[in-house]
């Protein structure tokens, strides 16, 4: 079945760890994106891709890193993580960055900070 | 002032009814407006898409637009207990790359 492949489904981290979240994508899409979501503040967007070897800077980039290797893959990587990085994350993907392209989401990854 | 600003709710509605769900935003330019649905512990799920000014219709669902208000709805016909869910808006903004989510406003359909 087509579709956005998140990893892990949930995750504890202890802070300070580095994790690496995962997010793959069979669609052929070109553009793909990742967002927290957080009670009451709704999805933010983290970084974005619109094609393979570029990425921007979302909303709330800070603390966060990402790459786009290919067409399929989108890690988020926390390189330090702290509490407030605790929230379920999102993988998106359109087929490209342009205006008019509705986002598809994956099933997300609920990540706690202690 | 937000981007995209929605009610929280909760909104209550009886089966049967129509449900009406609100959205403003800040940006003149936005281009593109989204409508997803989100049930509680599940991901953002595409409902409808409307790019121009008025009315766009699918099935219960009917996205409305005006852009000189800076104003979509989406109204839901024929409310039934399984559209009791969270409500995204959304809407593009910088040249139509990025999408800005509203909170969400929660619907609760009741039998």
């Amino acid at each position: 079945i087509a579709g956005i492949t998140q990893a892990p489904t949930s995750q504890i981290l202890a802070a300070g760890r580095r994790m690496t979240l995962r997010c793959t994508q069979d669609m052929r899409h070109n553009a793909m994106y990742w967002y927290r979501q957080d009670l009451g503040l709704g999805l933010r967007l983290i970084h974005y891709s619109n094609t393979a070897g570029t990425t921007g800077k979302g909303e709330v980039p800070d603390g966060y890193s990402v790459s786009r290797a290919n067409t399929d893959d989108f890690p988020l990587t926390l390189a330090s993580a702290v509490p407030s990085q605790t929230s379920v994350y999102f993988c998106a993907s359109s087929a490209s960055g342009g205006v008019n392209q509705p986002q598809h989401f994956g099933d997300g990854t609920r990540l706690s900070i202690l | 002032q937000k981007e995209v600003e929605q009610n929280s709710g909760p909104l209550s509605v009886p089966e049967g009814a129509i449900a009406s769900l609100n959205c403003t935003y800040s940006d003149r330019g936005s281009q593109s407006f989204f409508w997803y649905r989100q049930y509680s512990g599940k991901s953002p799920e595409l409902i409808m898409f409307i790019y121009s000014n008025g009315d766009k219709e699918d099935g219960r669902f009917t996205a409305q637009l005006n852009k000189a208000s800076q104003y979509v709805s989406l109204l839901i016909r024929d409310s039934q207990p399984s559209d009791s869910a969270t409500y995204l808006c959304a809407v593009t903004v910088e040249y139509g790359n990025k999408l800005v989510f509203g909170a969400g406003t929660i619907l609760r359909v009741k039998s």
